[in-house]
């Protein structure tokens, strides 16, 4: 069981906007690690979307963004398209559990 | 042009050894801020941090498999080997290896296309 809470799913029309959250505790966001974004379509490895909180790597859509606050973390995409439906993974650094946490995961359809 | 390619068994009895290498190009492991990092999915499941080792030697483990897991590397072949002892059906995953940048918490930059590992008898 991951410390670092998603949705199971988040779905929304193409042009529509969805977040996706990812609730942690004092031990990983809350003590101010940063969080990480993957985005994994069907089928393939997963991809780095956001990296240190709201960072896009080279290429990555100005569509994705991310942000922090307290113990949790979004992911928002703006203007949905068909090519987003995967799965996105938060990631952070659990210190209580000292170990490299990964959440749960959300899966986006696109209506 | 940075690439990673998980190579080994793809069928391991129950109580066997894996081993996994990670064959790496267009980076090195001595430059600071580098590492490499194992990472699996299970069938259907989440994303899980196995193992990392950093560019200095450091080496980290996930504190549930610690005792199972060692990471050790060869730079001069760029390659970073994972071994997981008494292999159990549960330990079925995608097995991924992916390029570690340093942040508070590190994060993979590039991965590799993973190789899928069946523990059976």
């Amino acid at each position: 069981q991951s410390v670092l809470t998603q949705p199971p799913s988040v779905s929304g029309a193409p042009g529509q906007r969805v977040t996706i959250s990812c609730t942690g505790s004092s031990s990983n966001i809350g003590a101010g690690y940063d969080v990480h974004w993957y985005q994994q379509l069907p089928g393939t490895a997963p991809k780095l979307l956001i990296y240190g909180n709201s960072n896009r790597p080279s290429g990555v859509p100005d569509r994705f963004s991310g942000s922090k606050s307290g113990t949790s973390a979004s992911l928002a995409i703006t203007g949905l398209q068909a090519e987003d439906e995967a799965d996105y993974y938060c990631q952070s650094f659990d210190s209580s559990l000292n170990a490299y946490v990964f959440g749960t995961g959300t899966n986006v359809t696109v209506l | 042009q940075i690439t990673l390619k998980e190579s080994g068994p793809t069928l391991v009895k129950p109580t066997q050894t894996l081993t996994l290498t990670c064959t790496f190009s267009g980076f090195s492991l001595t430059t600071s801020g580098v590492g490499v990092g194992w990472i699996r999915q299970p069938p259907g499941k989440a994303l899980e941090w196995l193992a990392l080792i950093y560019w200095d030697g450091d080496k980290r483990y996930s504190p549930s498999l610690k005792s199972r897991l060692t990471i050790t590397t060869d730079t001069s072949k760029n390659q970073v080997v994972l071994t997981v002892t008494n292999m159990d059906p549960v330990d079925t995953a995608t097995y991924y290896c992916a390029r570690a940048r340093r942040s508070s918490s590190w994060y993979a930059d590039y991965w590799g296309q993973g190789t899928l590992v069946t523990v059976s008898s």
